[in-house]
Protein backbone atom coordinates (compact mmCIF):
# COMPACT_ATOMS: atom_id res chain seq x y z
CA UNK A 1 0.00 0.00 0.00
CA UNK A 2 0.87 3.53 -1.06
CA UNK A 3 -0.98 5.23 1.81
CA UNK A 4 -2.15 8.69 1.10
CA UNK A 5 -0.09 10.43 -1.88
CA UNK A 6 0.29 14.27 -2.23
CA UNK A 7 1.62 15.97 -5.71
CA UNK A 8 3.18 17.72 -6.04
CA UNK A 9 5.29 17.95 -3.36
CA UNK A 10 6.51 21.90 -3.95
CA UNK A 11 4.75 24.60 -6.20
CA UNK A 12 5.20 28.66 -6.22
CA UNK A 13 2.07 30.42 -7.80
CA UNK A 14 1.77 34.15 -8.68
CA UNK A 15 -1.13 36.01 -7.58
CA UNK A 16 -4.61 35.28 -9.41
CA UNK A 17 -3.36 31.76 -10.73
CA UNK A 18 -5.37 28.80 -10.24
CA UNK A 19 -3.99 25.04 -9.28
CA UNK A 20 -5.24 21.67 -8.09
CA UNK A 21 -3.78 19.75 -5.41
CA UNK A 22 -3.67 16.44 -6.03
CA UNK A 23 -4.41 13.71 -3.32
CA UNK A 24 -4.88 9.75 -3.57
CA UNK A 25 -5.39 7.18 -1.14
CA UNK A 26 -5.20 2.99 -1.87
CA UNK A 27 -6.72 2.22 1.86
CA UNK A 28 -10.31 2.23 0.79
CA UNK A 29 -10.98 4.94 3.77
CA UNK A 30 -14.61 6.79 3.29
CA UNK A 31 -13.48 10.10 5.23
CA UNK A 32 -10.98 12.39 3.49
CA UNK A 33 -9.90 15.66 4.53
CA UNK A 34 -7.77 18.66 3.42
CA UNK A 35 -5.65 20.15 5.88
CA UNK A 36 -3.48 23.42 5.70
CA UNK A 37 -0.54 24.40 8.72
CA UNK A 38 0.95 27.30 8.39
CA UNK A 39 4.43 28.06 10.23
CA UNK A 40 4.43 27.31 14.11
CA UNK A 41 0.73 26.66 14.30
CA UNK A 42 -1.30 23.72 14.00
CA UNK A 43 -3.60 21.94 11.39
CA UNK A 44 -6.22 23.81 10.28
CA UNK A 45 -9.32 21.72 8.40
CA UNK A 46 -10.45 23.18 4.85
CA UNK A 47 -12.80 20.57 3.62
CA UNK A 48 -13.52 17.19 4.95
CA UNK A 49 -15.80 14.49 2.83
CA UNK A 50 -17.31 11.21 4.27
CA UNK A 51 -17.81 9.61 1.20
CA UNK A 52 -17.78 9.79 -2.66
CA UNK A 53 -20.19 12.57 -3.27
CA UNK A 54 -20.41 14.40 -0.27
CA UNK A 55 -18.07 17.19 1.22
CA UNK A 56 -18.41 19.52 3.44
CA UNK A 57 -16.59 22.74 5.01
CA UNK A 58 -13.97 22.93 7.79
CA UNK A 59 -12.87 25.78 9.67
CA UNK A 60 -11.12 27.71 6.77
CA UNK A 61 -12.73 27.15 3.63
CA UNK A 62 -12.89 30.46 1.81
CA UNK A 63 -10.66 30.27 -1.37
CA UNK A 64 -11.04 26.79 -1.79
CA UNK A 65 -13.11 24.02 -3.18
CA UNK A 66 -13.25 20.06 -3.46
CA UNK A 67 -14.92 17.42 -5.43
CA UNK A 68 -15.22 13.47 -4.72
CA UNK A 69 -15.59 11.48 -7.39
CA UNK A 70 -14.46 8.32 -6.10
CA UNK A 71 -13.27 6.72 -3.05
CA UNK A 72 -9.23 6.85 -3.52
CA UNK A 73 -9.36 10.95 -5.13
CA UNK A 74 -10.09 14.22 -3.08
CA UNK A 75 -8.67 16.79 -5.24
CA UNK A 76 -8.56 20.59 -3.62
CA UNK A 77 -8.71 23.44 -5.69
CA UNK A 78 -7.66 26.87 -5.27
CA UNK A 79 -9.07 29.33 -7.33
CA UNK A 80 -7.66 32.83 -7.68
CA UNK A 81 -4.33 32.45 -4.98
CA UNK A 82 -3.79 34.70 -3.09
CA UNK A 83 -0.20 35.22 -0.76
CA UNK A 84 -2.63 34.08 2.54
CA UNK A 85 -2.45 30.96 1.04
CA UNK A 86 1.10 30.44 1.02
CA UNK A 87 1.23 27.46 3.40
CA UNK A 88 1.97 23.47 3.55
CA UNK A 89 -0.51 21.40 2.64
CA UNK A 90 -1.92 17.94 3.60
CA UNK A 91 -4.51 15.28 2.79
CA UNK A 92 -5.77 12.74 4.99
CA UNK A 93 -7.85 9.54 5.06
CA UNK A 94 -9.61 7.85 7.74
CA UNK A 95 -11.82 4.87 8.17
CA UNK A 96 -13.44 6.50 10.79
CA UNK A 97 -11.31 7.41 13.10
CA UNK A 98 -7.48 8.78 13.41
CA UNK A 99 -6.64 9.99 10.06
CA UNK A 100 -3.53 9.03 8.20
CA UNK A 101 -1.66 11.60 6.46
CA UNK A 102 0.33 12.78 2.81
CA UNK A 103 3.75 14.06 2.97
CA UNK A 104 2.05 17.33 2.52
CA UNK A 105 2.50 20.17 -0.58
CA UNK A 106 4.46 23.32 -0.02
CA UNK A 107 2.55 26.15 -2.03
CA UNK A 108 4.38 29.99 -2.28
CA UNK A 109 2.17 32.26 -3.51
CA UNK A 110 3.75 35.36 -4.39
CA UNK B 1 -18.26 25.03 19.00
CA UNK B 2 -15.58 22.19 19.41
CA UNK B 3 -12.14 23.46 20.62
CA UNK B 4 -8.73 22.20 21.40
CA UNK B 5 -5.86 24.05 23.11
CA UNK B 6 -2.39 22.30 23.71
CA UNK B 7 0.13 23.54 26.21
CA UNK B 8 2.65 24.46 26.71
CA UNK B 9 3.42 25.32 22.79
CA UNK B 10 7.18 24.72 23.41
CA UNK B 11 8.82 22.57 25.73
CA UNK B 12 12.89 22.22 26.05
CA UNK B 13 13.91 18.77 28.09
CA UNK B 14 17.21 17.77 29.32
CA UNK B 15 17.78 13.81 28.30
CA UNK B 16 16.15 11.51 30.93
CA UNK B 17 14.24 14.08 32.47
CA UNK B 18 10.04 13.13 31.88
CA UNK B 19 7.00 15.39 31.98
CA UNK B 20 3.60 15.85 30.53
CA UNK B 21 1.97 17.59 27.31
CA UNK B 22 -1.50 18.47 27.95
CA UNK B 23 -4.44 18.60 25.48
CA UNK B 24 -7.76 20.53 26.57
CA UNK B 25 -10.56 20.22 24.77
CA UNK B 26 -14.13 20.90 24.72
CA UNK B 27 -16.25 19.06 21.89
CA UNK B 28 -19.98 17.70 21.90
CA UNK B 29 -19.77 14.53 22.97
CA UNK B 30 -16.27 13.22 22.46
CA UNK B 31 -15.99 9.72 19.55
CA UNK B 32 -12.24 9.73 19.91
CA UNK B 33 -8.89 12.16 20.93
CA UNK B 34 -5.80 11.16 18.80
CA UNK B 35 -2.12 11.97 19.65
CA UNK B 36 0.35 12.42 16.43
CA UNK B 37 3.78 13.44 15.80
CA UNK B 38 4.96 15.02 13.65
CA UNK B 39 8.15 15.66 12.20
CA UNK B 40 9.92 18.93 10.43
CA UNK B 41 9.10 18.96 6.65
CA UNK B 42 6.59 15.88 6.84
CA UNK B 43 3.06 14.88 7.69
CA UNK B 44 1.94 13.80 11.24
CA UNK B 45 2.11 10.20 12.08
CA UNK B 46 -0.01 8.25 14.45
CA UNK B 47 0.42 7.52 17.59
CA UNK B 48 -2.65 6.41 20.05
CA UNK B 49 -6.32 6.70 20.54
CA UNK B 50 -8.36 6.83 23.32
CA UNK B 51 -11.98 7.19 23.44
CA UNK B 52 -13.16 7.11 26.97
CA UNK B 53 -12.32 8.46 30.69
CA UNK B 54 -9.51 6.84 32.51
CA UNK B 55 -7.81 5.15 29.45
CA UNK B 56 -4.58 5.08 28.86
CA UNK B 57 -2.45 4.02 25.76
CA UNK B 58 1.23 3.30 25.83
CA UNK B 59 4.16 3.12 23.52
CA UNK B 60 7.78 2.60 24.37
CA UNK B 61 8.49 6.00 26.28
CA UNK B 62 5.13 7.44 25.75
CA UNK B 63 1.78 7.15 27.71
CA UNK B 64 -1.27 8.79 26.87
CA UNK B 65 -4.28 9.70 29.49
CA UNK B 66 -7.64 10.44 29.06
CA UNK B 67 -10.05 12.29 31.09
CA UNK B 68 -13.64 14.24 30.62
CA UNK B 69 -11.91 17.48 29.73
CA UNK B 70 -8.34 16.78 28.89
CA UNK B 71 -5.30 13.98 28.07
CA UNK B 72 -2.09 14.00 29.03
CA UNK B 73 0.95 12.79 26.89
CA UNK B 74 3.52 11.34 29.33
CA UNK B 75 7.09 11.11 28.25
CA UNK B 76 9.18 9.06 30.41
CA UNK B 77 12.97 9.13 30.08
CA UNK B 78 13.21 11.08 27.12
CA UNK B 79 15.43 10.95 24.26
CA UNK B 80 16.73 13.64 22.24
CA UNK B 81 15.02 10.97 19.55
CA UNK B 82 11.60 11.94 21.21
CA UNK B 83 12.11 15.45 19.32
CA UNK B 84 9.31 16.61 17.69
CA UNK B 85 6.12 18.21 17.53
CA UNK B 86 3.42 16.50 19.17
CA UNK B 87 -0.16 16.83 17.85
CA UNK B 88 -3.98 16.16 19.70
CA UNK B 89 -6.96 15.91 17.95
CA UNK B 90 -10.60 15.37 18.67
CA UNK B 91 -13.29 14.07 16.36
CA UNK B 92 -17.24 14.58 17.68
CA UNK B 93 -20.11 11.86 18.48
CA UNK B 94 -22.21 14.43 16.62
CA UNK B 95 -19.64 15.06 13.35
CA UNK B 96 -17.96 11.95 13.12
CA UNK B 97 -16.59 13.59 9.65
CA UNK B 98 -14.27 16.33 11.55
CA UNK B 99 -11.03 15.95 12.82
CA UNK B 100 -10.20 18.93 14.68
CA UNK B 101 -6.69 20.11 15.64
CA UNK B 102 -4.86 21.51 18.19
CA UNK B 103 -1.79 24.03 17.62
CA UNK B 104 0.45 21.22 18.81
CA UNK B 105 3.53 21.11 21.56
CA UNK B 106 7.23 21.03 20.09
CA UNK B 107 9.64 19.00 22.38
CA UNK B 108 13.30 19.23 21.87
CA UNK B 109 15.51 16.81 24.41
CA UNK B 110 18.80 18.11 24.68
CA UNK B 111 21.66 15.22 25.26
Amino acid sequence: NAGVTQTPKFRILKIGQSMTLQCTQDMNHNYMYWYRQDPGMGLKLIYYSVGAGITDKGEVPNGYNVSRSTTEDFPLRLELAAPSQTSVYFCASSPGGAGYFGPGTRLTVT
Amino acid sequence: EDQVTQSPEALRLQEGESSSLNCSYTVSGLRGLFWYRQDPGKGPEFLFTLYSAGEEKEKERLKATLTKKESFLHITAPKPEDSATYLCAVQASSNTGKLIFGQGTTLQVKP
